[in-house]
């Protein structure tokens, strides 16, 4: 299986509502990032976290990392109909090469 | 300040035809990387390269697949004699000198292979 591997695969919720995914992966990191992306376009980066932290904010996201349990998760607070959208964790594996490995992303769907 | 930059944004080919897909970083950014994205899949890396030099291209396709990135002009992803299992959406990112963990994603290129 993939190293980064989101779930839920799709995820329904109201406007206003909160919305959690989770992202789990298999190697050591130095860092892991949350991108999104809307249908049929490029990807958005949202937020960095590193291996050193365990909690990170940017406006209504909320993001958490568990290096002793190799999860993440992104929280979006107060969801809006904008928000709709695919969300990927990416990380880069450990290594200095550059590139990211991505996982198969979570389908948000905020129902106005 | 424009962005990363990818032409054509749609390109359809017959089996067998060559594809290339051009790819324009962000300005000052020194490092190109190509991923690949199959239908309801996450991205897939394929090259990553600086000016004049590949750096890894461990997830390129041994055949077929070229990518390079010139010192002047966009980085080309080249693909020779496609199949239709080449199709799918291709996407570049950049990200500046000494630099690379936030990559910035251009909006892609989608290959279509009758």
């Amino acid at each position: 299986s993939q190293q980064g591997e989101e779930d839920p695969q799709a995820l329904s919720i109201q406007e206003g509502e909160n919305a959690t995914m989770n992202c789990s992966y298999k190697t050591s990191i130095n860092n892991l990032q949350w991108y999104r992306q809307n249908s049929g376009r490029g990807l958005v980066h949202l937020i960095l976290i590193r291996s050193n932290e365990r909690e990170k904010h940017s406006g209504r996201l909320r993001v958490t990392l568990d290096t002793s349990k190799k999860s993440s998760s992104l929280l979006i607070t107060a969801s809006r109909a904008a928000d709709t959208a695919s969300y990927f964790c990416a990380t880069d594996a450990g290594g200095s090469q550059g590139n990211l490995i991505f996982g198969k992303g979570t389908k948000l769907s905020v129902k106005p | 300040n424009a962005g990363v930059m990818q032409n054509p944004r749609h390109l359809v080919r017959r089996r067998g035809q060559e594809a290339r897909l051009r790819c324009s970083p962000m300005k000052g950014h020194s490092h190109v990387y190509w991923y690949r994205q199959l239908p309801e899949e996450g991205l897939k890396f394929m090259v990553y390269l600086q000016k004049e030099n590949i750096i890894d291209e461990s997830g390129m396709p041994k055949e077929r697949f070229s990518a390079e990135f010139p010192k002047e002009g966009p980085s080309i992803l080249r693909i020779q004699q496609v199949v239709r299992g080449d199709s799918a959406a291709y996407f570049c990112a950049s990200s500046p000198p000494s630099q690379h963990e936030t990559q910035y994603f251009g909006p892609g290129t989608r290959l279509l292979v009758l």
